[in-house]
């Protein structure tokens, strides 16, 4: 089954602190793994992705590293702001009917405080 | 625009009403889809178009969900017969290239937040 488990719900985190979250799939065929970024009221935006390749991605602040063998993959936002305060969603596609249609985790609420 | 763009942003309707949301994707996208969020929980796809063909409308959840995007860019969204458990955000993304030529980023608008009464 095409599933994406994503964890933790909710994060609390002191400003200047690493924030992780965890996402771990099942289906080996996925070939992209992208992270997303929502603030309320707005719509996803792509945050960072990596492809199973490489074992991490760095751009800025926010890291990917990535599992092949656990099938697991997170996300790591260091120097946390409160700017980063919003709900964090990992992702995950490969090729279906060539559509690469994403299969999302539920979601991780992120608090910096300040 | 730059951007994928959503309208109507708020809806609300009454039980049993039909309603239509529009999506304009990024000009020049190939791929659009539809995506179903409900209260805090992750999207779920309902649909994807590459150009003007649904190649692919396994998500949607029952025949009151139609969508068509007739010129291969402006894409409408159409929910017969509304139900309180249609209440979501309907968000649109967009992507530059079709399937076959691999995997690539999704653009998201804002959305549509649908409310039924």
């Amino acid at each position: 089954q095409q599933q994406v488990k994503q964890s933790p719900q909710s994060l609390i985190v002191q400003k200047g602190g690493i924030s992780i979250i965890n996402c771990a799939y099942e289906n080996t065929a996925f070939d992209y793994f992208p992270w997303y970024q929502q603030f309320p009221g707005k719509g996803p935006a792509l945050l960072i992705a990596i492809r199973p390749d490489v074992s991490e991605k760095k751009e800025g602040r926010f890291t990917i590293s990535f599992n092949k063998s656990a099938k697991q993959f997170s996300l790591h936002i260091m120097d946390s702001q409160p700017g980063d305060s919003a709900t964090y969603f990992c992702a995950a596609s490969g090729l279906r009917d060539s559509n690469y249609q994403l299969i999302w985790g539920a979601g991780t609420k992120l608090i910096i405080k300040p | 625009g730059a951007g994928v763009s959503q309208s109507p942003r708020y809806k609300v309707a009454k039980r049993g009403q039909d309603v239509a949301l529009r999506c304009d994707p990024i000009s020049g996208h190939v791929s659009l889809f539809w995506y179903q969020q409900a209260l805090g929980q992750g999207p779920e796809f309902l649909t994807y178009f590459q150009n003007e063909a649904q190649l692919d409308k396994s998500g949607l959840p029952s025949d009151r969900f139609f969508a068509e995007r007739p010129e291969g860019s402006v894409s409408t969204l159409k929910i017969q017969r509304t139900q309180q458990e249609d209440s979501a955000v309907y968000l649109c993304a967009s992507r530059e290239t079709a399937g076959s030529e691999g995997n690539q980023p999704q653009h998201f608008g804002d959305g549509t937040r649908l409310s039924i009464l």
